[in-house]
């Protein structure tokens, strides 16, 4: 089974930084990765969906990249804000497809506080 | 509006009371699941459906049964529930296993 780690489990910036959050994996044999953000007592938001022939995806002031080698997923927040504290998860397929499609496994996420 | 909606959002309940959840998309997606989250543990997948009549057990099936007999909906069903079962509930679609998740907004569910 895949162990999956973020890092860090918390972060507390002020505003306008630019920022780093990373998600681990053990199997390099990946087919896509999402990160996801979560506001207290919301459901998930999915932000970006890396297919693993893809190397980043960009949406807005957010950038992730994914390196299968190094098993290691940065999603990368520019110019930070205050309406970007939020708790962000990291998630990704087993490897063996075959016949568990639609199983994801999910970080325990980076919780996120950006201070005006 | 394209959504999944679960229903209750809160549900207090004694051990032992059958119950359910339900779950409904309008997006006519073929994957639909269910997760839980709990402080330390993080989200964990308890059932998924890869299309109607079509599920399989995540990583913590023990105590739940589900249902997709529509495409629409997945109903979360406890038996017998536990206090153990004390939990936040997701349901989550998506139109292909590889596709973005779209998340409902959850069930909080206390079980004494």
């Amino acid at each position: 089974k895949q162990e999956v780690t973020q890092i860090p489990a918390a972060l507390s910036v002020p505003e306008g930084e630019n920022l780093v959050l990373n998600c681990s994996f053990t199997d390099s044999a990946i087919y896509n990765l999402q990160w996801f953000r979560q506001d207290p007592g919301k459901g998930l938001t999915s932000l970006l969906l890396i297919q693993s022939s893809q190397r980043e995806q960009t949406s807005g002031r957010l950038n992730a990249s994914l390196d299968k080698s190094s098993g290691r997923s940065t999603l990368y927040i520019a110019a930070s804000q205050p309406g970007d504290s939020a708790t962000y998860l990291c998630a990704f397929p087993p490897a063996d497809r075959g016949s568990t499609l639609g199983r994801l496994y999910f970080g325990r996420g980076t919780q996120l506080t950006v201070w005006p | 509006e394209a959504q999944v909606t679960q229903n209750p959002r809160y549900l207090i309940t004694v051990t032992g009371k059958k119950l359910t959840v339900t779950c409904s998309q309008n997006m006519n997606h073929e994957y639909m699941s269910w997760y839980r989250q709990d402080p330390g543990l993080g989200l964990r997948q308890i059932y998924y459906s890869m299309n109607v009549e079509v599920t399989d057990k995540g990583d913590v099936p023990e105590g739940y049964k589900v249902s997709r007999k529509e495409k629409r909906n997945f109903p979360l069903i406890l038996e017998s529930p536990s206090p153990n079962q004390t939990s936040l509930y997701f349901c989550a679609s998506s139109w292909t296993a590889d596709s973005p998740l779209h998340f409902g907004n959850g069930t909080r569910l206390t079980v004494t």
